[in-house]
């Protein structure tokens, strides 16, 4: 069971735009940063949103993300078939003082 | 550049000990605000953070695995290394090394290690 809430999947057609959401309490979302992880198949997971919002170095433009009280989500825009991947939400938790995951959402293009 | 880089054994057995080491490159973890987590992912399933080290030796671990691992640096070497005791099957899993800046997230991972628990 995570701590942070994510749909187990998510998917699109080439071009389309798909969103996922990440939900969280006031102990992780409400308090700090939202950061977003994309694991390619049977690689390690890369930082791909960090600070809510912002884009590392290198990653493309159409990822996006926002966050809102104590819940977040990523956005997709123009999506590719390299963007097959799994996604996961992570923020700071009080409670355990450390790291919280999302349960990670499966994204397939059609 | 800076890269992490898991090492230890594939299999251990049950009630085993198990030592993983995290080997850091392009940076310190003398710096100060720089932190290395670790964090494992049992065969498709989740991400699972199981404990950071700061470049100030705090140290913090996952609340229910805290019995059972230890965190510690040797700067000398450059190097974190992860002890988890009395491994279990439920612990087969890929461990990550990450680098910890905080603010800004998990922001360098390393490749990740297999590690299978035999019974």
């Amino acid at each position: 069971q995570s701590v942070l809430t994510q749909p187990p999947s998510a998917s699109g057609t080439p071009g389309q735009r798909v969103t996922i959401s990440c939900s969280g309490s006031n102990s992780n979302i409400g308090g700090y940063y939202v950061h977003w992880y994309q694991q390619l198949p049977g690689t390690a997971p890369k930082l791909l949103i960090q600070r809510n919002n912002q884009r590392p170095s290198g990653v493309p433009d159409r990822f996006s993300g926002s966050k809102s009280g104590t819940s977040a989500s990523l956005a997709i825009s123009g999506l590719r078939s390299e963007d097959e991947a799994d996604y996961y939400c992570s923020a700071w938790d009080d409670g355990l003082s450390g790291w919280a995951f999302g349960g990670g959402t499966k994204v397939a293009v059609l | 550049q800076i890269t992490l880089k898991e090492s230890g054994p594939m299999v251990v057995k049950s009630t085993q000990t198990l030592t993983l080491t995290c080997t850091l490159s392009g940076f310190s973890l003398s710096t100060s605000g720089v932190g290395v987590a670790w964090i494992r992912q049992p065969p498709g399933k989740a991400l699972e953070w199981l404990a950071l080290i700061y470049w100030n030796d705090d140290k913090r671990y996952t609340p229910s695995l805290k019995s059972r691992i230890t965190i510690t640096r040797d700067t000398s070497k450059n190097q974190v290394v992860l002890t988890m005791t009395n491994m279990d099957p439920v612990d087969t899993a890929t461990y990550y090394c990450a680098q910890n800046r905080q603010v800004y997230g998990l922001d360098v991972w390393g490749q990740g290690t297999t590690v299978t628990v035999s019974s």
